[in-house]
């Protein structure tokens, strides 16, 4: 069956950086995009972008430009985003989520999220 | 960006009721929208895409229907595990963007 998990809660201080990783199992990795999205405390979800897995191209949303990278290992199946210059701001939990196979489908399995949390 | 717009914002209703959840959106989205149901705590679960496509799995108590810039979500009959949050996805353009959310509470 299909499966993203997630890497564990961080904290960090602000400035610092983080990576969080998604691992896939259960389908091949590379035929599907997949995307990352942030949900700040008590607040909804925000689409941060997305990576293309067979080329690793990233596209970004608008206000995820500078700071935010998306990356692959395809060796083992993994997608990742590395925030850097960490601000308070920055604190949330961070979703991956991949794009579905069927015609016309959007985002039809989710990790169970990261917790950032970014304080002095 | 296209705006996606909920209403309401809070919905309180009572087991059995039918319950409906409109999404509009600042221009045409053609059918690239899907929604999405969140627990607290937990991942949002995909309900429906392409606007009234029933993902698999999910009940047929859900159901959306719309095109271009006006959507519904409707539940035919409330059950207990349906009080959460809803979400509304565009998918139409180059970014995506979500509603602000429609939180389903007992009445």
């Amino acid at each position: 069956q299909v499966q993203l998990v997630q890497s564990g809660s961080e904290l960090r201080k602000p400035g610092a950086s983080v990576k969080v990783s998604c691992k896939a199992s259960g389908y091949t990795f590379t035929s599907n995009a997949m995307n990352w999205v942030r949900q700040a405390p008590g607040q909804g979800l925000v689409w941060m972008g997305w990576i293309n897995t067979n080329t690793g191209n990233p596209t970004y949303a608008q206000g995820f430009t500078g700071r935010f990278v998306f990356s692959l290992d395809t060796s083992v199946s993994t997608a990742y985003l590395q925030i850097s210059s960490l601000k308070a701001e920055d604190t949330a939990v961070y979703y991956c989520a991949r794009k579905g196979y069927s015609y016309g489908s959007s985002l039809d399995y989710w990790g169970q999220g990261t917790l950032v949390t970014v304080s002095s | 960006d296209i705006q996606m717009t909920q209403s309401p914002s809070t919905l309180s209703a009572s087991v059995g009721d039918r319950v409906t959840i409109t999404c509009r959106a600042s221009q045409s989205i053609s059918s690239w929208l899907a929604w999405y149901q969140q627990k607290l705590g937990k991942a949002p679960k995909l309900l429906i895409y392409k606007a009234s496509s029933l993902e698999s799995g999910v009940p047929s108590r859900f159901s959306g229907s719309g095109s271009g810039t006006e959507f519904t979500l409707t539940i035919s009959s409330l059950q207990p595990d349906d009080f959460a949050t809803y979400y509304c996805q565009q998918y139409n353009s180059y970014s995506w963007t979500f509603g602000q959310g429609t939180k389903v509470e007992i009445k």
